[in-house]
């Protein structure tokens, strides 16, 4: 059965690295989102992509954050600049439609020092 | 800000009964919900979902209810299964920004043997 893959399975960085989540959507998929969640919190959506743009992205998706398919498979987050607050587990979900079911890959547990 | 709430942190189950997860919002423009279920160190998984022109939507042993009026909707599994522990996930998503989902906090389902 397809899945999303994540990698890596866990980062650790110190504050002020940049870092790039990596994430392998479904192969027919053309939706794709990353979200994270903070230990102990909500999961919270972080932005949405679709034809090679951002469709839509939340408060906490700042001049920081930016996403990028740089190839027909790939799907990427970057944290330019990272700070402590961004400890959490980011989730790359994919989707065929703009409305139908979103699949998570397996996180990737990010820890700023 | 929580549009989608679960107010039962956990739930504990004697195996082979029922278990009914519970899910409030408050957006009325919410049109599609989802549950999905996580085990730790893993992405969600997608279990079932819900238009909201239904009330009702079955598979297999889960099946989801949907009361608009009260702005509810609720998972029932039957019977629960050990396997069943986990964490479970209340989402929704509105037509206008149907991008992302809104996430509930999840309730923690223990299913005693």
């Amino acid at each position: 059965e397809p899945e999303v893959t994540q990698t890596p399975s866990h980062q650790v960085t110190q504050m002020g690295q940049e870092v790039i989540l990596r994430c392998v959507p479904i192969s027919n998929h053309l939706y794709f989102y990353w979200y994270r969640q903070i230990l102990g919190q909500k999961v919270e959506f972080l932005v949405s992509f679709y034809n090679n743009e951002i469709s839509e992205k939340s408060e906490i998706f700042d001049d920081q954050f930016s996403v990028e398919r740089p190839d027909g498979s790939n799907f990427t987050l970057k944290i330019r600049s990272t700070k402590l607050e961004d400890s959490a587990m980011y989730f790359c979900a994919s989707g065929s439609g703009a409305t139908d079911t979103q699949y998570f890959g397996p996180g990737t547990r990010l820890t700023v020092l | 800000d929580q549009q989608v709430k679960q107010n039962s942190p956990s739930l504990s189950v004697q195996e082979g009964r029922i278990s009914i997860l519970n899910c409030d919002y408050t957006n009325s423009m919410f049109d599609y919900f989802l549950w999905y279920k996580k085990y730790p160190a893993e992405g969600p998984t997608f279990l079932i979902s819900i238009s909201s022109i239904k009330d009702k939507n079955e598979d297999g042993r889960f099946t989801v209810f949907l009361n608009k009026s009260a702005k509810h909707l609720s998972l029932h599994i039957v019977p629960s299964q050990p396997g069943d522990s986990a964490v479970y996930f209340c989402a929704a998503s509105d037509g206008d920004s149907n991008y992302q989902l809104i996430w509930g906090a999840g309730t923690k389902l223990i299913i005693k043997p």
